[in-house]
């Protein structure tokens, strides 16, 4: 079984500083990590993935995540946030041993980002 | 939201009555998707298709049937055996399998009274 948690319902951040929210994951193989963001009534937009190499992920709008195996962690990143950052954000995971045919990614519950003039 | 279409942006139907939520994609995707989100529930998979004619169910499929007669197509129908079917339904697409984002569309509200 696969599962992720995002341990905050909600972070605030001032505009300008650094952002970060918070994932981490269960699998039983190696992970394929993904990041989305969600503004109000709109569908899901992706921001980037890990699959393998460097554990240090570059992906739209300035964000960035990075993979920690041992922690079993991908939080998202950005160094400056800006307001137009405010959205829901989804972190998602599947197991790359999962089976041929398997297409299932386990979704975390969200983590709504406000970003404070 | 990509080259994924889904309409209507809002619909509203009577308890028991079945409705049809429409998805539609040109990326010429094989795979496609339904999921269910809920307030404070991320989201939840309903049913998906890796090629025409072939479907899989989800997490919660019960009360919910689907069809995949063309690639660009997946239309999920919601019956009256769903329960709560008021929410928010997300249609997505991936190229393929293993490490293949998934792209969305702009979602259905569904609303039941």
């Amino acid at each position: 079984a696969q599962s992720v948690a995002q341990p905050e319902d909600q972070v605030n951040v001032a505009e300008g500083n650094p952002l970060t929210v918070k994932c981490t994951y269960s699998v039983s193989g190696n992970p394929y990590l993904f990041w989305y963001v969600q503004y109000p009534n709109r569908g899901l937009q992706f921001l980037l993935k890990y699959i393998t190499g460097d554990n240090l992920v570059k992906g739209s709008y300035g964000f960035e995540a990075e993979f920690n195996k041992s922690q079993t962690s991908f939080h998202l990143k950005k160094p400056s946030a800006l307001v137009s950052d405010s959205a829901l954000y989804f972190c998602a995971v599947r197991d790359a041993y999962s089976g041929a045919g398997s297409y299932q990614l386990t979704f975390g519950k969200g983590t709504k980002l406000s970003v404070i003039p | 939201d990509g080259g994924i279409t889904q309409s209507p942006k809002y619909l509203f139907r009577k308890e028991g009555q079945n409705v049809t939520l429409s998805c539609e994609q040109n990326l010429n995707h094989d795979a496609m998707y339904w999921y269910r989100q809920d307030p404070g529930q991320g989201l939840r998979l309903i049913y998906y298709s890796q090629i025409v004619n072939d479907f899989q169910k989800g997490d919660i499929a019960e009360g919910y049937s689907v069809s995949r007669e063309k690639k660009e197509s997946f239309p999920l129908t919601v019956t009256s055996a769903q329960k709560n079917p008021t929410a928010f339904y997300l249609c997505a697409s991936s190229m393929g399998t293993l490490s293949y984002e998934q792209y969305f569309g702009p979602g259905t509200r569904l609303t039941v009274t």
